[in-house]
């Protein structure tokens, strides 16, 4: 899997637009990029994929750059319970996902 | 959907005895992962299923864990003999096919404290 950078820690303002970043720039062009986050004390929870176009669902929007070598997810609206850690995974196959450090998201009201 | 279900929740033993750890994956996945998880190392893939078949157990840290899945139902994580460095947070996770760009599904782990 290419490796993947992100900040360790963020903060975001309750209500406000929580980005993302993750670095990934050895990404080879058959593989996605993933994000879960992890929430205290529980599994982690998938959010949203995607491999060269923006995606967007219910729950976050993935802005993937042309060159795909980084990408950014958006919480439109933070909430206190989006403070999670936050995964950017690269990855070809879906299943073996490698979990990184991650970044520690703090929405502050 | 009921999830991903583990059991126990919590698992506290003394040194040397045998640990099993449960998990039921969501009904008709056919993917079933154990990671492990700890504050030094992080999230860790141990072992990967597909179709009830051990694909990749390359994560396994040691002889003394082994992962079953006998049914498309049921996999056991054993550690035996259990030792104080194997505690950590268990997790199990499952997805529906596997080499899909189907997410994985995960339990809420089993938090193991070996004394």
């Amino acid at each position: 899997d290419a490796k993947t950078t992100q900040p360790p820690s963020m903060d975001c303002a309750e209500g406000r637009a929580a980005n993302l970043p993750c670095n990934h720039s050895t990404i080879s062009g058959n593989e996605y990029v993933y994000w879960y986050r992890q929430i205290h004390s529980q599994g982690p929870q998938y959010i949203i994929h995607g491999l060269k176009n923006n995606e967007t669902n219910e729950m976050a929007s993935l802005i993937i750059t042309e060159d795909r070598k980084s990408s950014t997810l958006i919480l439109p609206h933070a909430t206190l319970r989006d403070t999670a850690v936050y995964y950017c995974i690269v990855n070809n196959a879906g299943n073996m996902l490698t979990f990184g450090g991650g970044t520690r998201l703090m929405v502050k009201p | 959907d009921a999830g991903v279900i583990q059991s126990p929740r919590h698992e506290v033993t003394e040194m040397g005895q045998e640990v099993t750890l449960r998990c039921k994956p969501i009904s008709g996945h056919n993917s079933l992962f154990w990671y492990r998880q700890t504050m030094m190392r992080g999230l860790e893939l141990l072992i990967y299923f597909n179709n009830n078949v051990p694909i990749d157990d390359s994560g396994m840290p040691e002889d003394r864990f082994s992962a079953k899945m006998p049914n498309a139902s049921f996999s056991t994580l054993k550690i035996q003999p259990s030792e104080p460095r194997d505690s950590a947070v268990y997790f199990c996770a499952s997805s529906l096919g596997g080499q899909g760009r189907i997410p994985l599904h995960f339990g809420n782990g089993t938090r193991l404290t070996v004394t």
